[in-house]
């Protein structure tokens, strides 16, 4: 039982360019969510997902999409990258509400120049 | 914004002492949950209290949660460098269901 997956671990963009941030899990969660994490904010949540074909925005949503083709998968998609977008990205998955612990992937570090 | 607010930010004990740390929100919850992050680590449930209830232990951790004031704590007891770490409060709101807020975080340090 991998939990949930992140790759890749540290990646640099340049201003401009969009990047895939993959997130997988195996225990069958319905819920699914991306945060970026900043110095000194916490976490925030950017986009979630309550199961397969459902997305729906977070707290900081600009400059990011996601899908949700699969129970397995939730990709992060940064369309544009921005030196704002620098961050800790984390994936998170639980079952399907706020009742319930989320678990957590290791985290991709993004650094846009 | 974000629902949660941590106090202290940061907090530096001796091995052995309690740790106190708490949590404020903005708007009614369902459930408030306490996570703890390692340097350079993803984060780790550590216990979850829901609304209708006020105490909850789990260990060496104890939780309370006063809803009339929109504050939670977290007590750690007997503290080990080994919980040398950061604290996150997260609630999921009435109005926003699924949505979780983090607070900014309290970092504990434990010196042996």
């Amino acid at each position: 039982n991998a939990g949930v997956t992140q790759t890749p671990k540290f990646q640099v963009l340049k201003t401009g360019q969009s990047m895939t941030l993959q997130c997988a899990q195996d225990m069958n969660h319905e819920y699914m969510s991306w945060y970026r994490q900043d110095p000194g904010m916490g976490l925030r949540l950017i986009h979630y997902s309550v199961g397969a074909g459902i997305t729906d925005q977070g707290e900081v949503p600009n400059g990011y999409n996601v899908s949700r083709s699969t129970t397995e998968d939730f990709p992060l998609r940064l369309l544009s990258a921005a030196p704002s977008q620098t961050s800790v990205y984390f994936c998170a998955s639980s079952y399907s509400d706020g009742s319930y612990e989320q678990y957590f992937g290791p985290g991709t570090r993004l650094t846009v120049t | 914004s974000q629902q949660g607010e941590e106090d202290p930010q940061a907090l530096s004990i001796q091995e052995g002492e309690n740790a106190t740390m708490n949590c404020s929100y903005k708007t009614s919850i369902n459930n408030l949950q306490w996570y703890r992050q390692n340097s350079g680590r993803g984060l780790v449930h550590l216990i979850l209290i829901r609304s209708n209830e006020r105490e909850k232990h789990s260990g060496r951790l104890r939780v309370t949660l006063d809803t009339s004031k929109k504050s939670s704590s977290l007590l750690i007891t007997a503290s080990r460098a080994a919980d040398t770490a950061s604290y996150f409060c997260a609630t999921d709101a009435v109005d926003t269901g699924n949505q979780f807020y983090f607070g900014t975080g309290t970092s504990l340090t434990v010196i042996p």
